[in-house]
């Protein structure tokens, strides 16, 4: 158990409709970071959010966009969801920028299905 | 940009040594990582190379070239539960941690 939580753990939703994500990062972790896998792909990085501040950006969609709360939780929101956005979104958090930021703990991921 | 390269698949036989490279294109980066992933599990860290050479975690090692843009990870004594995908990322400068993940490569362990 990596002390990273996300929720929920699988999503179905139709094409056209909006759903957030939500990750909770290891206690005393002020880096979020968000990536998504569709099959058999890597890791894409989309975002991430330092003490609540977008600090790097990956090739994120514009229909998509997140924010990271005073409590450091993280909220990924898609917007008019087309199929192919199904994928496995997994959340991430390090002690960035402390020391062994290369070190990204990772959450169970959320899988979301789009029909 | 930035890009990384591995294979997709090896496949090696239960107490082998395997070795998964990994090629990159990159302006800057300050190391690179290995994750594991277990079939659609969450990636966990393995190692981490900063400087060029080689470093050792138990079964594991990973290798750092700079002049050649390449690294590796090489798994010793396979067990069946090494059978997973195996990633390289790049920790890239300036971008607040932000690491390049590679496609990955599965890597399948026989008896």
């Amino acid at each position: 158990d990596s002390g990273v939580t996300q929720t929920p753990k699988h999503l179905i939703t139709a094409t056209g409709q909006r759903v957030t994500l939500r990750c909770s990062p290891r206690s005393g972790d002020l880096s979020v970071y968000w990536y998504q896998q569709s099959l058999d792909q890597g890791l894409q990085f989309l975002i991430q959010y330092y003490n609540g501040e977008e600090r790097a950006k990956g090739n994120i969609l514009e229909r998509f966009s997140a924010q990271q709360f005073p409590d450091l939780h993280s909220e990924l929101n898609l917007s008019s969801l087309e199929l192919g956005d199904s994928a496995l979104y997994f959340c991430a958090s390090s002690v960035y920028p402390k020391g062994r930021n290369y070190e990204q703990y990772f959450g169970p991921g959320t899988r979301l299905t789009v029909t | 940009g930035q890009s990384l390269e591995q294979p997709s698949e090896v496949t090696a036989v239960e107490g082998a040594i395997v070795q998964i490279n990994c090629t990159y294109q990159t302006s800057g980066f300050y190391g690179l990582s290995w994750y594991q992933q277990h079939d659609g599990g969450a990636p966990t860290f393995l190692s981490y190379n900063a400087l060029d050479g080689l470093e050792e975690t138990g079964r594991f090692s990973s290798f750092l070239s700079r002049s050649d843009s390449y690294g590796y990870l090489l798994l010793q004594e396979l067990q069946m539960k090494d059978s997973a995908s195996y990633f390289c990322a790049l920790l890239i400068y300036n971008q607040g941690g932000k690491l390049i993940f590679g496609q990955g490569t599965e890597l399948s362990v026989k008896p």
